[in-house]
């Protein structure tokens, strides 16, 4: 069973505020993952990692930044939210493979 | 660029029924197929495929793979209400990194 956890699970927040979402894993794993996911359409990849220190963008340009200081951690930071970020973002994480394990998501609007 | 397509975007059944739920896809290097189950929010995860022609099975779910079509499908047989979700299918490329599909809302009604 996966153990991974995102919070908040739902955020609603004022343009131009800073937020952090919250992702952390018990697995020990070193790959680590978020993807943004919009109703109804694709989860696509904004930032991965594959250990401490390690951050790399994925394939949908994002203005969200990461950072990766302990295995465990994987936190991703907006430092001006506004309405188009309003999404469902979902961390992950793997072993060796992509067989990735999911968090629950959380749920962002921006008004 | 890669891209994964599923089909059908969404469907609705009957207990009992047996669906087929497809994915194609064209991605460079291929490595690996995985299914995913997703309801309300965190995926989770089905099957992994990589070579062609040999089934997974987890109880009333199969899958398999066809790497010279370049697709997969997932069955699921004697569906049941708890089966409604959406099933995601994602390509791993050379690149380690997972493509996935917009996937397949099933709905399965009483």
């Amino acid at each position: 069973e996966a153990d991974i956890y995102q919070t908040p699970r739902y955020l609603v927040i004022g343009t131009g505020k800073k937020i952090t979402l919250e992702c952390s894993q018990t697995m020990g794993h070193d790959k680590m993952y978020w993807y943004q996911q919009d109703p109804g359409m694709e989860l696509h990849l904004i930032h991965y990692s594959y250990g401490v220190n390690s951050t790399e963008k994925g394939d949908l340009s994002s203005e969200s930044t990461v950072s990766r200081i302990r295995t465990e951690h994987f936190p991703l930071t907006l430092e001006s939210a506004r309405p188009s970020h309003t999404s469902q973002y979902l961390c992950a994480s793997s072993e060796s493979t992509v067989k990735a394990f999911f968090g629950q998501g959380t749920r962002l609007t921006v008004v | 660029e890669d891209k994964v397509v599923q089909s059908p975007l969404s469907l609705v059944v009957h207990e009992g029924d047996t669906v087929t739920l497809n994915c194609s896809y064209e991605v460079t290097n291929f490595r690996s197929l995985l299914w995913y189950k997703q309801e309300k929010k965190a995926p989770t995860f089905l099957f992994m495929l990589t070579s062609s022609g040999i089934e997974k099975k987890s109880g009333r779910l199969s899958s398999i793979l066809d790497k010279k079509e370049l697709f997969s499908i997932l069955n699921i047989t004697a569906t049941q209400t708890g089966d409604s979700a959406v099933y995601l299918c994602a390509v791993e490329s050379g690149s380690e990194k997972l493509v996935f599909g917009k996937g397949t809302k099933l709905t399965v009604n009483p």
